[in-house]
This record gives structure tokens, C-alpha cells and sequence, in this order.
């Protein structure tokens, strides 16, 4: 079946604009997780959606960042003026129950800020 | 804290030579050990999940084992195309811990024929 897709696959964008990043994960699966991997670093946790629960926010490192989730599946990540820090691959991952199933992961959308 | 490490940060193998790499942690409660493969370019492809110590996974060439302070991936006689980044990640227990993965650093590996 389909897998978690994500779009763009790679965005270039300037020094304090806004960018909008968008994750549609595996048909039936309620929770949605968003990752960063920047060069250097290890993946590090953004922010979880299941279901119609609040969110967890807690890995979102500034309040430039925020993500909402329609229906129940598609999610954007939004970065209101970018900096160059911001630069990295930011992945979306998707499984059918939080921390009971593995996540499986999108191709990912490669920021560039510039 | 809850923390993950990984080694070694990379790994030269001749095809063939089988070896481990190594994932140490720290996490207040286990709810479970992931381990991922990377390719360039690419999202991490989800490979094993261990639950408790002692227990063991295979795949192919590949084997995932599982103590109460670190799990080992051992492959067996491998080949190019098993060359990428090999991600290990834990979830924690808890109410506060939503599930999330905390990832280690990885071990790029490259096999050569």
C-alpha cells in the first residue's frame, strides 16, 4: 500500500519568510509524528498528533513553529520567518497507535534557508 | 535523561565480513528498542522493534538482540547493497512520553565488494 508521503521533497527558501510543509500519512494510521534531522545532529522529535488529543508540542524548539492536523490525517508543519538555523530535513512518520507500532517514515522535505 | 549512543559512527566492512554495531541506553522505562536503516537521500526504513531483554530479531542478514542496557545489530556476511546509516531509537515509558522515538547518532556502514 501507499506509504507516508511528504511535499515538497525540497524547499528553498528566504531568511524570514514562511514556509508550510505537508505530510499525509499511511491510510488508517492516528498517530503522526514530526522529526528534524539537521547535518550533525540525530533526529530529534518536533511534535505528536493522535487522534483528537491535544498535541505534544513539547519538542518544538521556538514559537516560529507550529503544526496543526485536518480530519484526523493530512498535517502541515509551519516555520514563520525562517532562519538559516532552520536549514534540515524535517520527516514525517505515521503508526496505527502511539509507542505500541512501529513508525514508518516519509522521504522527507529538505529546507534550505538562504 | 533519557539518552541513546551509538557505536561505532562508522564502519568499513569487506563483503562478507560480518560484524555488530552497538547501541548503548539510558531511558527511565523501556517501552521499546527501534532499529531503522537510512539511505542517502532518504527517510529511516524501519527494520526491527525489541520489547525486553533477551529477545532477538532476524531479517535477511541482519540481527537485533536486546539486554537491559544495550541492543547489538549483527550482520552476517554482508553485501554492498546492505551499505547506510543504521539509526537505533528507544521510546519511554510513561503518561508524559507520547510515543516519541529518541534516536541515537547512527552508524554509517559501507560494505565493500
Amino acid at each position: 500500500g501507499a506509504g507516508v508521503s511528504q511535499s515538497p521533497s525540497n524547499k528553498v527558501t528566504e531568511k524570514g519568510k514562511d514556509v508550510e510543509l505537508r505530510c499525509d500519512p499511511i491510510s488508517g494510521h492516528t498517530a503522526l509524528y514530526w522529526y528534524r534531522q539537521s547535518l550533525g545532529q540525530g533526529l530529534e522529535f518536533l511534535i505528536y498528533f493522535q487522534g483528537n488529543s491535544a498535541p505534544d508540542k513539547s519538542g518544538l524548539p521556538s514559537d516560529r513553529f507550529s503544526a496543526e492536523r485536518t480530519g484526523g490525517s493530512v498535517s502541515t508543519l509551519t516555520i514563520q520567518r525562517t532562519q538559516q538555523e532552520d536549514s534540515a530535513v524535517y520527516l514525517c512518520a505515521s503508526s496505527r497507535v502511539d509507542g505500541l507500532y512501529e513508525q514508518y517514515f516519509g522521504p522527507g522535505t529538505r529546507l534550505t534557508v538562504t | 535523561e533519557d539518552q541513546v549512543t551509538q557505536s561505532p559512527e562508522a564502519l568499513r566492512l569487506q563483503e562478507g565480513e560480518s560484524s555488530s554495531l552497538n547501541c548503548s541506553y539510558t531511558v527511565s522505562g523501556l517501552r521499546g528498542l527501534f532499529w531503522y536503516r537510512q539511505d542517502p537521500g532518504k527517510g529511516p526504513e524501519f527494520l526491527f522493534t525489541l520489547y525486553s531483554a533477551g529477545e532477538e530479531k532476524e531479517k535477511e542478514r541482519l540481527k537485533a538482540t536486546l539486554t537491559k542496557k544495550e541492543s547489538f545489530l549483527h550482520i552476517t556476511a554482508p553485501k554492498p547493497e546492505d551499505s547506510a546509516t543504521y539509526l537505533c531509537a528507544v521510546q519511554a515509558t510513561g503518561s508524559s512520553n507520547t510515543g516519541k522515538l529518541i534516536f541515537g547518532q547512527g552508524t554509517t556502514l559501507q560494505v565493500k565488494p
